[in-house]
């Protein structure tokens, strides 16, 4: 699976966008994006994945840009309860969750 | 509702006792994965089931055991043998030809 980078921590004032990060440069062009997070002493849950088409959902929007070198995880109007830590990882399609690994990932902390 | 379900949310063990985690889902997931999380730390693979009757070791399959009996259910017993095993342990299904993983919400074990 390809390397991404993100931020270690950020702030979003509550009700205003959350946009997060990730850098994937290595990433080939059968791998997608996959956004999870994780709640503090909850289990991850994830979140969207998408190939290079912008994808949306309940949850939040994935823009990628038009190289596939990074994209932007949207939260449109954030809550306290988006506090969490965000994983972003690549992988290709069908591959195991035996082989799923989290980095460091974005601590988002969303402010009253 | 579909979903992931572990039980007991937290667990005390006394020290050279077995213990047994739950993990029961309704998603009809082929696979399931078990795994630990230490903090600060990303996920390490115990075990994990791609059918009923079959498992197979992951990274640190040392002091554990699992059993698959049915396709809903894949418990983890952490053994006297598991030399540190006060952990956050997380159960996760996936399912058949998608990436994307399902967890559940958590057992954290503490031995005391």
């Amino acid at each position: 699976d390809a390397k991404t980078t993100q931020p270690p921590s950020m702030d979003c004032a509550e009700g205003r966008a959350a946009n997060l990060p990730c850098n994937h440069s290595t990433i080939s062009g059968n791998e997608y994006v996959y956004w999870y997070r994780q709640i503090h002493s909850q289990g991850p849950q994830y979140i969207i994945h998408g190939l290079k088409n912008n994808e949306t959902n309940e949850m939040a929007s994935l823009i990628i840009t038009e190289d596939r070198k990074s994209s932007t995880l949207i939260l449109p109007h954030a809550t306290l309860r988006d506090t969490a830590v965000y994983y972003c990882i690549v992988r290709a399609p069908g591959g195991s969750a035996r082989q799923l690994t989290f980095g460091s990932g974005t601590q988002l902390t969303v402010l009253p | 509702d579909g979903g992931i379900t572990q039980s007991p949310k937290y667990l005390f063990r006394k020290e050279g006792q077995n213990v047994t985690l739950s993990c029961e889902q309704n998603l009809n997931h082929d696979a399931m994965y078990w795994y630990r999380q230490d903090p600060g730390q990303g996920l390490r693979l115990i075990y994990y089931s791609q059918i009923v009757n079959d498992f197979q070791k992951g990274d640190i399959a040392e002091g554990y055991s699992v059993s698959r009996e049915k396709k809903e259910s894949f418990p983890l017993t952490v053994t006297s043998a598991q030399k540190n095993p006060t952990a956050f342990y997380l159960c996760a299904s996936q399912p058949q030809g998608r990436t994307e993983a399902f967890f559940g919400q958590g057992t954290r074990l503490t031995v005391v």
